[in-house]
């Protein structure tokens, strides 16, 4: 069955280190987002992906960048965490084919600790 | 700019009643959707229904509906006969304007800051 995974599905860093989520999606989708989901603010988009070679910035983009070399990935990398990242990070993925079928799909998250 | 607002933080409702959860949405576009989402405690997202701004009829989903009024830019989630299984986190969402990118189609999510819905026994 077609899905979206991520990985790692928890991690724990040290402030200041570069590290990247992973998200994988074999829905063939050309949309694909990240999220990050804290307490008191919902999910918060963090970048998006319309395509291949395309990326755009979300509402929380400083301090995180993303890649899209092939259709089933997106990497989310931070390149020098900080506490301030600590959340839960969600990748999701749609594809726009007609009325009522662009629903977003989600991957299970990864819960990031920076410390 | 887009805003959804879920002014219930929490929700209580007991098993087999009905319970409503509000949403309100902010935009100034005539083409938008509605979706709304639950996260129960093991933390996946779950799509539960969607609404699109010209349809016009509420859509349901089995014991969802959406109770969509327009012209009050509300966009409430009803679940009937509430189950112990429907306890969760559930978030509103509103999708802008769906437009072309040389790829396809392209939408983004803009979303509320939940509520947190117990069924009691």
């Amino acid at each position: 069955d077609a899905e979206i995974t991520q990985s790692p599905r928890h991690k724990i860093t040290e402030t200041g280190r570069q590290v990247t989520l992973a998200c994988h999606q074999t829905w063939n989708h050309n949309n694909m987002f990240w999220y990050r989901q804290d307490l008191g603010h919902g999910l918060r988009l963090i970048h998006y992906s319309y395509g291949v070679q395309d990326t755009n910035k979300g509402e929380v983009s400083d301090g995180y960048s993303v890649s899209r070399s092939n259709t089933e990935d997106l990497p989310l990398t931070l390149e020098s965490a900080a506490s301030s990242q600590t959340s839960v990070y969600f990748c999701a993925s749609s594809v726009i084919a007609g009325p009522n079928t662009d629903t977003q799909y989600f991957g299970p998250g990864t819960r990031l600790t920076v410390l | 700019a887009q805003k959804i607002t879920q002014t219930q933080p929490g929700m209580f409702v007991q098993e087999k009643e009905a319970v409503t959860l509000d949403c309100t949405y902010d935009t100034s576009d005539q083409s938008y959707g509605l979706f709304w989402y639950k996260q129960p405690s093991s933390g996946e997202m779950i799509f539960l229904i969607y609404q699109g701004s010209y349809d016009e009829q509420n859509a349901t989903e089995g014991r969802y509906s959406l109770n969509f009024q327009k012209a009050r830019k509300s966009a409430n989630l009803v679940i009937s006969a509430s189950q112990l299984g429907d306890s969760a986190m559930y978030f509103c969402a509103m999708r802008e304007p769906v437009y072309l990118t040389p790829q396809g189609g392209s939408e983004k999510l803009v979303f509320g800051k939940g509520t947190k819905l117990t069924v009691n026994p």
